[in-house]
């Protein structure tokens, strides 16, 4: 079964550089969510999209945005980077009113600040 | 907000012994709880999720319980294996909603 789909797996960036993380849920899955790990922590919420808007939003920096497409995959963008925004970035979709109603998570992003 | 804690953070059992990690949360209006298990730099997969309206659901060697009016719920892994050995970490969530995790517990399953 398809899963969900992140790129890149891994991203080295200077400080105050940008980076752009793309993710493609499940097909006929319409809501993502973005969360970010730090090393030996839990995921933490950062945004969340359904049918191409804004759903949710936590813990997100104002230095990064996201958007969902109309094809329904989403970018998070991230500008100014600093050392502290190294981590697992994880994006997960779910189909909402569907059977399940959980979230299934990608491979994630490995964002490395040097 | 939903405010999710998780004990043990670390547990050790040996092969073949049992495995219980509980965790609470503090909004009432939760109504659904995954747990995800998560291997060191990959992704947390689904293992098991209950719903508000179920006490109990149990699938092979894992089993989840639900206390509403006490507010937790707790993951039980049965004859574990070396292969168990991950970090699972609950989730606490209205439906639709993001998932607020607990901190993660790691378990190590001693052969």
């Amino acid at each position: 079964a398809a899963g969900v789909i992140q790129s890149p797996r891994h991203l080295i960036k200077e400080k105050r550089e940008t980076a752009t993380l793309k993710c493609y849920p499940i097909p006929r899955h319409d809501t993502v969510y973005w969360y970010q790990q730090g090393p030996g922590q839990d995921p933490q919420f950062l945004i969340s999209f359904y049918e191409k808007m804004q759903s949710d939003k936590g813990s997100i920096p104002d230095r990064f945005s996201a958007q969902q497409f109309s094809d329904y995959h989403s970018e998070l963008n991230m500008s100014s980077l600093e050392l502290g925004d190294s981590a697992l970035y994880f994006c997960a979709s779910s189909l909402s009113g569907g059977i399940t109603d959980t979230q299934y998570f990608g491979p994630g992003t490995r964002l490395t600040v040097l | 907000g939903e405010n999710v804690e998780q004990h043990p953070s670390t547990l050790s059992v040996q092969e073949g012994d049992s495995a219980v990690i509980k965790c609470t949360y503090s909004d009432s209006a939760s109504n659904y709880f995954p747990w995800y298990k998560q291997e060191l730099g990959k992704r947390p997969q689904l293992i098991i999720d209950i719903r508000s309206n179920v006490g109990e659901k149990k699938d092979q060697r894992i089993a989840v319980t639900l206390n509403k009016t006490a507010k937790h719920f707790s993951l039980h892994i049965t004859e574990t294996q070396p292969e168990d050995s991950a970090v699972y970490f609950c989730a606490a969530t209205l439906y639709g909603q993001n998932f607020v995790f607990g901190p993660g517990t790691r378990l190590s399953v001693l052969p």
